[in-house]
């Protein structure tokens, strides 16, 4: 089976420009689940998406945002970037259902803000 | 959700055994105790999951005792290419939480 795949591994932006990220999950899981990950803060829940709904949200502002497509991939949207939205970004597959289902994450968007 | 606590780092030479342990005194019964391994500039990639007692699989083991309060990851003769971050997740699969990960144990190993 093919992996988590996220496009694209690298990104360059300017403060208050917008960019969206895009996850494919592994084949036949619903579940998809976004983080921050940065050297101050570790890695940060950003929201999750089970079957096109958002069942979970982090503690971002209201500028993160995502959606999920009936295929189950999934694209996170950051409007107004900031110098701290510099980060990789990673995206996690899973089943999604029962309490034992591992996460399977892809290598993530390096997102550099200038 | 269950809060976690590992060390900070970890140092060991090649070839012994490793053990990291978790403590995560808040666990409630339905949750499952997943560690998984990041290398720099990747995603966590999963090493192993339990509920209870011991499980194994061909890269680790992980030892859970009977109050399920902490746990153990155990690596068996640690090569250079094991140097990374681990990290240890308690909690169930979304749906009502939102999972968070700890700061996690990075790990290195010396020749």
């Amino acid at each position: 089976k093919a992996g988590v795949t996220q496009t694209p591994r690298y990104l360059i932006k300017t403060r208050g420009q917008q960019v969206t990220l895009s996850c494919s999950p592994i084949s036949g899981h619903r579940s998809v689940s976004w983080y921050q990950q940065t050297p101050g803060q570790g890695l940060q829940f950003l929201f999750e998406y089970f079957s096109e709904t958002q069942r979970n949200k982090g503690n971002f502002p209201g500028r993160f945002s995502g959606r999920q497509f009936s295929n189950s991939r999934s694209e996170m949207n950051v409007s107004t970037l900031e110098l701290g939205d510099s980060a990789l970004y990673l995206c996690a597959s899973s089943w999604g259902q029962g309490n034992n289902s591992p996460l399977h994450f892809g290598n993530g968007t390096r997102l550099t803000v200038t | 959700l269950a809060k976690t606590t590992q060390p900070i780092s970890m140092d060991s030479y090649e070839g012994q055994e490793v053990n990291i342990t978790c403590s995560h005194n808040n666990i409630a019964t339905n949750d499952y105790i997943t560690w998984y391994q990041q290398f720099p500039s990747q995603g966590p990639r999963f090493i192993i999951q339990g509920y209870k007692t011991k499980v194994t699989n061909e890269v680790a083991s992980l030892f859970i005792p009977a109050d399920r309060k902490s746990s153990t990851l155990s690596l068996p003769r640690v090569s250079l290419s094991d140097t990374a971050v681990y990290y240890c997740l308690v909690g169930t699969n979304f749906g009502n939480e939102k999972l968070t990960f700890g700061t996690g144990t990075r790990l290195t190993i010396i020749p």
